[in-house]
């Protein structure tokens, strides 16, 4: 079955920085490529993604390129804010049916 | 977006007992809804897909005898974990789909279950 493997677990960046995520999967056959942002005790909250036949897709701030080949994709926050700190989850799918996620990143924005 | 919710929002039970989850669609029908449960500091792990009306797949390393899924309706899917144990205190979160592929999934607010 699928496996989703993200980097790095945590992150720390100034305010206005920029901040990368890294995920990559194993089953080729995957073609939907979600990111979430989740908050302590909260609902995960669906910020951006991208099928397979896209290799970028960006949403103001937010950005997500994919790598098929290499089976990896990326999320790009620019210009960060102290309330983009969070824990950020990729993940992988067939359709947008059964999600396996990433182990997740926790954001932290420092003013 | 759609809006999904979950009742209760936590619950704590004595070890032993059993406890229902609801996930209910509000604002539209739920072709597909899936059960995840989320450990603290830890990621989603999905743990089975319910169809309407059909019996649920379960995730590999899931007991199906342990967590219960009904899906009696094409909005409401319920979760009884069944003879609950501390171990499985944790978040347990539903989403559910609209129609075909490339539906977005909606989350509930998940319920935290404590065992004692």
């Amino acid at each position: 079955g699928e496996n989703v493997e993200q980097h790095p677990s945590t992150l720390s960046v100034q305010e206005g920085d920029s901040a990368v995520i890294k995920c990559t999967y194993s089953d080729s056959a995957s073609n939907y490529f979600p990111w979430y942002k989740q908050e302590l005790g909260k609902r995960p909250q669906l910020i951006i993604d991208i099928r397979s036949n896209v290799g970028e897709k960006k949403d103001q701030r937010i950005a997500v390129t994919l790598n098929k080949t290499a089976k990896h994709f990326s999320l790009h926050i620019t210009e960060t804010q102290p309330e983009d700190s969070a824990v950020y989850f990729c993940a992988a799918s067939l359709f947008a049916d059964k999600l396996i996620f990433g182990t997740g990143t926790r954001l932290q924005v420092f003013p | 977006g759609a809006v999904v919710s979950q009742h209760p929002s936590w619950v704590i039970c004595k070890s032993g007992t059993s406890v229902k989850i609801e996930c209910r669609s509000l604002d539209f029908q739920a072709t597909t809804m899936f059960w995840y449960r989320q450990f603290p500091k830890q990621s989603l792990m999905l743990m089975a897909t319910s169809n309407e009306g059909s019996k649920a797949t379960y995730e590999q390393g899931v007991e199906k005898d342990k967590f219960l899924i009904n899906h009696a309706s094409l909005t409401l899917s319920t979760l009884t974990v069944t003879s609950a144990h501390p171990e499985d205190s944790s978040f347990y979160i539903c989403s559910a789909i609209a129609g075909g592929p490339w539906n977005e999934q909606f989350f509930g607010p998940g319920t935290r279950l404590t065992v004692l």
